[in-house]
């Protein structure tokens, strides 16, 4: 089955406790995002990354850290989280533009 | 800062109606729009695209686009009670790239 997956599903830490989330996906996609959800904001990306190697910030990258080494897999890392990172975290792989979402990381610093 | 703005809801029809959704985008260079909806608790899925002015159908759905005013809707015709979600406008800001921009969403009801 094609898929994006995303570990782990839910999350609580506290302030300064680094943490990474990865994202893997089975469709050969060479395009991956990243993107957070919060309610009134709606979706803004953080980071994309068009190949192993190639990546670039997207509009809300302050904070996080992504590394793209093998064309599936996408990690998210936060290395000193903070309460305003509170938010649902999508990943999501893409092919012509079209994006196929992981299920989320609803993640909750404290 | 380029932005994708959406009409405000919650947007509610009677089911068997037409639900309408707008979308404009500040970018005039953008050349891809997607429509995507998100049921609660779930991630977003991508139900369609258009990269050319005009009208673009799939089933009930169709999206029509017009470069000219930076605008671009999804029509629902015959609207189910299934179809009760936030519809989500993403526009591609860099089209050589995958920087992609998101509307606020617009959540929609159809009342059986």
């Amino acid at each position: 089955e094609a898929q994006v997956t995303q570990n782990p599903r839910y999350l609580i830490t506290v302030t300064g406790k680094k943490l990474t989330v990865t994202c893997s996906q089975n469709m050969n996609h060479e395009y991956m995002s990243w993107y957070r959800q919060d309610p009134g904001l709606g979706l803004r990306q953080i980071y994309y990354s068009m190949n192993v190697e190639v990546t670039d910030k997207g509009d809300v990258p302050e904070g996080y850290k992504v590394s793209r080494k093998e064309k599936r897999n996408f990690p998210l890392i936060l290395e000193s989280p903070s309460p305003n990172q509170t938010s649902l975290y999508f990943c999501a792989s893409s092919l012509s533009g079209k994006q196929y979402f992981g299920p989320g990381t609803r993640l909750t610093v404290t | 800062q380029k932005e994708v703005e959406q009409n405000s809801g919650p947007l509610s029809v009677p089911e068997g109606a037409i639900a309408s959704l707008n979308c404009t985008y500040s970018d005039r260079g953008s050349q891809s729009f997607f429509w995507y909806r998100q049921y609660s608790g779930k991630s977003p899925e991508l139900i369609m695209s258009i990269y050319s002015n005009g009208d673009k159908e799939d089933g009930r759905f169709t999206a029509q686009l017009n470069k000219a005013s930076q605008y671009v809707s999804l029509l629902i015709r015959d609207s189910q009670p299934s179809d009760s979600a936030t519809y989500l406008c993403a526009v591609n800001v860099d089209n050589y790239g995958q920087n992609f921009v998101f509307g606020p969403g617009t959540r929609l009801s159809v009342l059986p």
